[in-house]
């Protein structure tokens, strides 16, 4: 039962172009949404956030975007970098069960 | 930059065989999180920690699993006897509150069973 999703495994971009990475929940009570950043042999370090009273949330390169009637969250990284190549996972605030709840991740490659 | 650490950064066990893995929370952190990841596989919640019990376990989190904070800045995940579906990375997350900034989390143990 995957209450978050992220459905391409992969994404690869060209650096100076916008990366779009997509997210869908299915739990309409999730409020509060985290994109975590991860390298390899580190662990997710957080990126940004975003409360469902909120349609967007933005924060240097990065935007998120909140479409609650779609479930649907997205993150904008623009311009894209070499350096932002690296896991990104959607994680939804289980206020319930008192826990993040991730998605699969979405490997992000930046290339020059 | 506070940061979780984790402790052993690998770990190698024979199946059957009780391994303890180790955190260090943020000090002034309240919630504790265990977290693992098979490889290949998304990240999986395990167990989370409240007040000295825990508030939430997973599916996972069996009778072979328990949790301890035994002095007040460690926090400790034991797994009593192996099983060679338990190989993964194994994270520690520590938050203040609800993680409205978001929980922090270690670079992970990674656990191999033979």
């Amino acid at each position: 039962d995957q209450q978050v999703k992220q459905n391409s495994p992969s994404l690869s971009v060209q650096e100076g172009r916008i990366s779009i990475l997509n997210c869908d929940y299915t739990n309409s009570m999730f409020d509060y949404f985290l994109w975590y950043k991860k390298y390899p042999a580190e662990g997710p370090t957080f990126l940004i956030s975003i409360s469902s009273i909120k349609d967007k949330n933005e924060d240097g390169r990065f935007t998120v975007f909140l479409n609650k009637s779609a479930k649907h969250l997205s993150l904008h990284i623009v311009p894209s970098q070499p350096g932002d190549s690296a896991v990104y996972f959607c994680a939804a605030w289980d206020n319930q069960g008192g826990k993040l709840i991730f998605g699969q991740g979405t490997e992000l490659s930046v290339k020059p | 930059e506070p940061e979780v650490t984790q402790t052993p950064s690998h770990q190698v066990t024979q199946m059957g065989q009780e391994v303890i893995l180790r955190c260090v929370p943020i000090s002034n952190h309240l919630y504790f999180y265990w977290y693992r990841q098979i490889l290949g596989q998304k990240v999986e919640f395990l167990v989370s920690f409240y007040n000295n019990e825990i508030s939430e376990k997973s599916e996972i989190f069996d009778d072979q699993f328990s949790v301890e904070r035994p002095d007040g800045s460690n926090f400790t995940l034991k797994i009593r006897s192996t099983k060679l579906e338990d190989s993964a990375m194994y994270f520690c997350a520590s938050s203040e509150m609800l993680p409205l900034a978001g929980a922090y989390f270690g670079a992970g143990t990674r656990l191999s069973v033979l």
